[in-house]
């Protein structure tokens, strides 16, 4: 089965970009994939915020972003607001299985 | 409004069975697919397992032949058999729906201990 990783914390100043990536030991990371994103923080369920890669909800902010970046799935925050202070998981579609990788505590400070 | 409300959790001991339940408001739950996600405390998401719109079903290898979907359409309800509950099964279970997976419910808790 495969594994799912994503870099397990990152730091980024308010107002400043940072980006998530979410890798597949299978080998690149592609649309057929279907990366999802979900942000989730202390106490609450999860809420997703990027879907098929680039698609993006009604509710989530323009300042994020969703792509493929170098055989991985990435997740792109410009402008980050403390609010967006969070646990951020990828979840990768196999064939016949989902795999959620091990989530990014973002610090915004 | 839109959402799912899971309930069944609660505590029980290794080896037993639960039926978590994943209640649909403001849509048709057999209009989509649901997904199952578990937390285990202080860890990460674990995918769990999805049915599709045909009942269909795929689940993870570590609840393979110990969980089970169902559906009540009557109730627009999609359940989780869960048994032979494990220490490791201990977590707050989620229901998710669509390929987009756009509703989350809040969870239901589910403590395996002796």
């Amino acid at each position: 089965q495969a594994v799912v990783t994503q870099e397990p914390s990152l730091t980024v100043s308010p107002g400043g970009t940072v980006t998530l990536t979410c890798g597949s030991s299978t080998g690149a990371v592609t649309s057929a994939h279907y990366p999802y994103w979900s942000q989730q923080k202390p106490g609450q369920a999860p809420r997703t915020l990027i879907y098929g890669t680039t698609n993006k909800h009604s509710w989530t902010p323009a300042r994020f972003s969703g792509s493929l970046l170098g055989g991985k799935a990435a997740l792109t925050l410009s402008g980050a607001q403390p609010e967006d202070e969070a646990d951020y998981y990828c979840l990768l579609s196999y064939s016949g299985y989902a795999l959620f990788g091990g989530g990014t505590k973002l610090t915004v400070l | 409004e839109v959402q799912l409300v899971e309930s069944g959790g609660g505590l029980i001991q290794p080896g037993g069975s639960l039926r978590l339940s994943c209640a649909a408001s403001g849509f048709t739950i057999n209009n989509y697919y649901v997904t199952w996600v578990r937390q285990a405390p202080g860890r990460g998401l674990e995918w769990v397992s999805v049915t599709y719109t045909d009942s269909s079903t795929s689940y993870a290898d570590s609840v393979k032949g110990r969980f089970t979907i169902s559906r009540d359409n009557s109730k627009n309800t999609l359940y989780l058999q869960v048994n032979n509950l494990r220490v490791d099964d201990t977590a707050v279970y989620y229901c998710a729906r669509g390929g987009d997976m756009d509703v989350w419910g809040r969870g239901t808790t589910v403590t395996v201990s002796s």
